[in-house]
């Protein structure tokens, strides 16, 4: 089982659908859980960190299930601005803080 | 402002070359990175520094060797540049604490011809 797998997408939805975006995880150790946005050639940044009870951030939920091990992320009302790549992201179990990427998952919000 | 710097956005080098990558970081963060980011590939870790002179390797290490002298400085080398390390090149820093964030540096696009 590789260490993360990602929805490849692309996911082509209309302004004010809701999306979702699944990740799963292989490393049971797995402490940190995190989604990054990458807007095209820029650099990812963090969009919010996942918690075990789960977190919301106006728009955006995110949900961490350890059982199944699997991180979600959900976007109410999607906007224009919130085209862009999104990156699923934990921290390795073993090494002190290595953080490990999913390959992304490139939303695209049309009009 | 948390800033992390790359020394270059754009490269061009030789086959064969000896190619230095510099990244730096202002916020005495423990944790450095390299990553490379290949379209259908995502981000691949090639090294990782959690302290000075410390260092693991990644996932994709070979042909790469890097430099942590300096806690805020931690640069990658291609010793003999080949045209498959064509690609992004990207460096990042964390406080190395759990549930903390990752600055990336703007990148450098590097092309071996």
């Amino acid at each position: 089982r590789k260490e993360v797998e990602q929805d490849p997408g692309p996911f082509n939805v209309p302004e004010g659908a809701t999306v979702a975006f699944n990740c799963t995880y292989s490393n049971s150790a797995s402490q940190s859980f995190f989604w990054y946005r990458q807007d095209c050639r820029k650099e990812p940044k963090l969009l919010m960190s996942v918690y075990s009870s789960g977190n919301e951030d106006g728009r955006f939920t995110a949900q961490l299930n350890r059982a199944s091990q699997y991180i979600s992320l959900l976007i109410r009302d999607s906007k224009l601005s919130d085209s862009a790549t999104y990156l699923c992201v934990f921290e390795s179990g073993g090494s002190q803080g290595n953080l490990i990427f999913g390959k992304g998952t490139k939303l695209s919000v049309k009009p | 402002d948390v800033k992390v710097t790359q020394s270059s956005r754009y490269l061009v080098k030789r086959t064969g070359e000896k190619v230095f990558l510099e990244c730096v970081q202002d916020m005495d963060h423990e944790n450095m990175f390299w990553y490379r980011q290949d379209p259908g590939l995502g981000l691949r870790l090639i090294y990782f520094s959690y302290d000075v002179k410390m260092k693991e390797k990644g996932d994709i290490p070979e042909g790469y060797s890097v430099s942590r002298e300096k806690k805020e400085r931690f640069s990658l080398i291609l010793e003999s540049a080949s045209t498959n390390q064509t690609s992004m090149y990207l460096c990042a820093s964390s406080p190395g604490e759990p549930d903390t964030e990752a600055f990336f540096g703007q990148g450098t696009r590097l092309t071996v011809v």
